[in-house]
This record gives C-alpha cells, structure tokens and sequence, in this order.
C-alpha cells in the first residue's frame, strides 16, 4: 500500500512570502498526485493534480506542482501568498483505482 | 451549491452511543466513498457505495461501523458503541463516474466521542 507523508505540519508566514510544502509517497509504480485545500470550514477542494506529461503541473489560485519521480515527490509552491491562502493543505495519491491516499496535512497561517 | 454536503459538521457522542453521519452526494453522482481522518494522520479510505451496494469495504473495521446508500436519500455511515478512538473527521466524497479517483469532497463531520 502506498504512503504519503508532508514535510511540515505547521507553516506560519506572512504574505507576500513565497510558500513551498513538501510531500514524499511510497510506492512504486505509476501514481497520480493531487493538492487538495480546505479552508476553514469549508470542504475539501481540488488544487491541482498529475497524472502524466508535463512534470510541473499549475493549477488554481497561483499554485504550481512539480513531481519529481526519482525523489518521489510532489511539492506545492506558491511565489507570493495571501492572507486567504491560510487553510489545511493535504497531498494525495492514486495508484490504480479509486482510493485515495493522503498525507497528514499541513495548515498554513499567512499573517497580514 | 450543489456540492457534496455532510451533516452534521459536528457531533459529540458518549462511549456507548450511536452515531450516524450523513452524506448527500453531488447532484448527479450516484458513487460515494468515506473516510476517515484519525488525529495527526491523513485521511483513510473505508467505503465506496453506489446506490443500494457496498462496492469496497476493505477500509472499514470490522465491527460497530456500517454504511449505506438508499435508493432514496443520503447515505449513511453508522458507528455502533462509539469509543474514544473513533474520534475522528470523517470525509464523505462523491463522483459522476464508477470507481474514480475523480472525487469530489464535503466539508467533514467532526466526530467526538466524550
């Protein structure tokens, strides 16, 4: 089965910042990768994703992914962020059906 | 909206107690999955449902927990004698398409059992 673990748990910053969240997965065989952002009691929503091709992957609101499969991972990054970019991030993998495995999350808190 | 909604967002429960969880799926989508997010950890798939079938329960534990999608209504996940190690999120999500990973997420119901 494959894991996925997030670097940080808490990330505190301030905007205009450059934010960058790391994920790493276990698992040897061809994955899809996903972001997936809740912001504050809100539901969990898409960021991003990869399944083949293009290895930096850009996706809503100003973020970008890119998978690099010899480190097996897939970090989130983001040039400059924004107070309303403060919400839980988690990372996501899919090898070859339907479920979905995610890391623990990592909150980030942008102060104005 | 038309998004996967989940009631209720929270829920306190003593040990011993029932609980039961709500998901009503995207307008649209008959398959529906759960999971669950124990503290300090990422979400865990349980159950994939479609309408009137459990399709996928490999991630669900073996006693006091069930699920269902009616014909009729928002499926349910029910935890018998709820423990203090049920505390949890539980995640419902929902999609157009049979077993995909294209799904689309509820906010959470916060689960805490006192």
């Amino acid at each position: 089965a494959q894991s996925v673990s997030q670097h940080n748990h808490h990330v505190i910053l301030s905007e205009a910042a450059s934010l960058e969240l790391g994920c790493n997965y276990s698992y040897g065989g061809t994955v899809n990768l996903f972001w997936y952002v809740q912001y504050p009691g809100q539901h969990l929503q898409l960021l991003l994703k990869y399944f083949s091709g293009d290895p930096l992957v850009k996706g809503i609101k100003g973020f970008e992914a890119e998978f690099i499969k010899s480190k097996f991972s897939f970090n989130l990054r983001k040039p400059s962020v924004q107070w309303s970019d403060t919400a839980e991030y988690f990372c996501a993998v899919n090898a070859d059906d339907y479920k979905l495995s995610f890391g623990a999350g990592t909150t980030v808190t942008v102060r104005a | 909206n038309a998004g996967v909604m989940q009631n209720p967002r929270h829920l306190v429960r003593r040990r011993g107690q029932e609980a039961r969880l709500r998901c009503s799926p995207m307008k649209g989508h008959s398959h529906v999955y759960w999971y669950r997010q124990l503290p300090e950890e990422g979400l865990k798939f349980m159950v994939y449902l479609q309408k009137e079938n459990i399709i996928d329960e490999s991630g669900m534990p073996k006693e006091r927990f069930s699920a269902e999608f009616p014909k009729e209504g928002p499926s349910i996940l029910r935890i018998q004698q709820v423990v203090r190690g049920d505390s949890a999120a539980y995640f419902c999500a929902s999609s157009g398409r049979e077993a995909s990973y294209e799904q689309y997420f509820g906010p959470g119901t916060r689960l805490t059992v006192t």
